[in-house]
């Protein structure tokens, strides 16, 4: 089954840009599905951040588009997020996950969140 | 404020079934079959319930159901357990510049 587990920095300053990686195991991810993030502000409900297709197409949330960058890395079968221009408003867990069936948007499979802090 | 319109909570007794819904627009829920619902329990990731509007995922109890109406679609939990007691996201496909959209959550009480 496959298995998503993100990692990165828990503290990011505040302008700076917040950068995660998602490492996922026994699937390749450029054979197929869209690669997501999604965010969860503490008590709060889930926000989509992107996505992106096995063939390196990308999708964004408009309210964060300008600010967001979402990568594959096939050689390490991981793929990333960046968010630039942090304030504490993006303070949150940050999943990454996978869609259930093919080129739908459904999260089957997802990691198991980290918790992101933009404080000076 | 979310794309899709959840109740904030509903409650039921163990044994009951409760109806969770989910309103969208004709460019999201309405238009397309694409609907998904997840569980989430506090500190834990959400877990896919339900996609395409009324499908299973394997290993999800056959207690959870979905169906759609219009642009409003409906999570539907029969026999409520105690582990039952979560919260619940929807999520749709979208035809507008957003690929997907979430609903802002309910939390289940069960009593």
């Amino acid at each position: 089954q496959v298995q998503l587990q993100e990692s990165g920095p828990g503290l990011v300053k505040p302008s700076e840009t917040l950068s995660l990686t998602c490492a996922v195991s026994n699937y390749s991810i450029s054979s197929g599905y869209y690669w997501g993030w999604i965010r969860q502000p503490p008590g709060k409900g889930l926000e989509w951040i992107g996505s992106i297709y096995h063939s390196g197409s990308t999708y964004y949330n408009p309210s964060l588009k300008s600010r967001v960058t979402i990568s594959l890395d096939t050689s390490k079968n991981q793929f990333s997020v960046k968010l630039s221009s942090v304030t504490a408003a993006d303070t949150a867990v940050y999943y990454c996950a996978r869609d259930y069936t093919v080129g739908s948007t459904d999260f089957g499979y997802w990691g198991q969140g980290t918790l992101v802090t933009v404080s000076s | 404020q979310s794309a899709l319109t959840q109740p904030a909570s509903v409650s039921g007794s163990p044994g009951q079934s409760i109806t969770i819904s989910c309103t969208g627009t004709s460019s999201d829920v309405g238009g397309y079959n694409y609907v998904s619902w997840y569980q989430q329990h506090p500190g834990k990731a959400p877990k896919l319930m339900i996609y395409d509007v009324s499908n299973r995922p394997s290993g999800v109890s056959d207690r959870f159901s979905g169906s759609k109406s219009g642009n409003t679609a409906s999570l539907t939990i029969s026999g409520l357990q105690a582990e039952d007691e979560a919260d619940y996201y929807c999520s749709s496909y979208t035809s507008s510049s957003t690929l997907v959209v979430f609903g802002g959550g309910t939390k289940l009480t069960v009593l």
